[in-house]
């Protein structure tokens, strides 16, 4: 079936440092692939998102591009400030729009 | 501009209750969704309608039953809690008609079953 793998966190770093979050998918087909971010108390919002290979998604600084030979869409960000302390969730949707999401990565930025 | 509304926002039941867990969206959405949210889970998803009249499972339905009342409106029934049912449960829709539609979720419901 249809699944993602994150890496494990939490991830601490301090602000300012290099951000890359892992994740790789197992899917049949070829799916779409998103970052969803979580802050404390709220529900998920979408970060960024790619739809077919090659495609690079970004906003807010983050960056993840679809590699469809090694099956990944690796979330970066080149300096991480305080208010990026949130959960990432990495995501697939294939036919039937169901969304398949990773378990999650907790990142904490120190000031 | 309300998205995704979901009620309530926390409840506690006791083993055997039953509630419904409500959820309304705004944005004329064909697709909705229930996910629970458990530490080192991630979001499974439990129900899901792709329009309005249909209901599919996801990867965890038993002890849940829902309704796609009418396009706005899916809601979540837990018939006889369970203490395994305490979680959060999160609401999601989506336009559901192109590849990499972006669902929109609520702020979640935090459900405990003593």
């Amino acid at each position: 079936g249809n699944s993602v793998t994150q890496m494990e966190g939490p991830v601490t770093l301090s602000e300012e440092a290099f951000l890359t979050i892992n994740c790789t998918y197992t899917a049949t087909g070829y799916p779409s692939l998103f970052w969803y971010v979580q802050y404390p108390g709220e529900g998920l919002q979408l970060l960024l998102k790619a739809t077919k290979a090659d495609d690079k998604g970004s906003n807010k600084g983050f960056e993840a591009t679809y590699r469809k030979e090694t099956t990944s869409f690796h979330l970066e960000k080149g300096s991480v400030q305080v208010s990026d302390s949130a959960v990432y969730f990495c995501a697939l949707m294939t036919g039937f729009q169901k969304l398949v999401f990773g378990t999650g990565t907790r990142l904490l930025v120190s000031p | 501009n309300a998205g995704v509304t979901q009620t309530p926002k926390f409840q506690v039941l006791k083993t055997g209750q039953s509630m419904t867990l409500q959820c309304a969206q705004d944005m004329n959405h064909n697709s909705m969704y229930w996910y629970r949210q458990d530490p080192g889970m991630g979001l499974r998803l439990i129900y899901y309608s792709a329009s309005e009249g249909t209901t599919d499972k996801g990867e965890v339905p038993n002890g849940y039953n829902v309704s796609r009342l009418n396009k706005r409106e899916f809601s979540l029934r837990l018939e006889s809690a369970a203490p395994s049912q305490t979680s959060v449960y999160f609401c999601a829709s989506s336009a559901g008609d192109l590849a990499g539609t972006e669902a929109f979720f609520g702020q979640g419901t935090r459900l405990t079953v003593v």
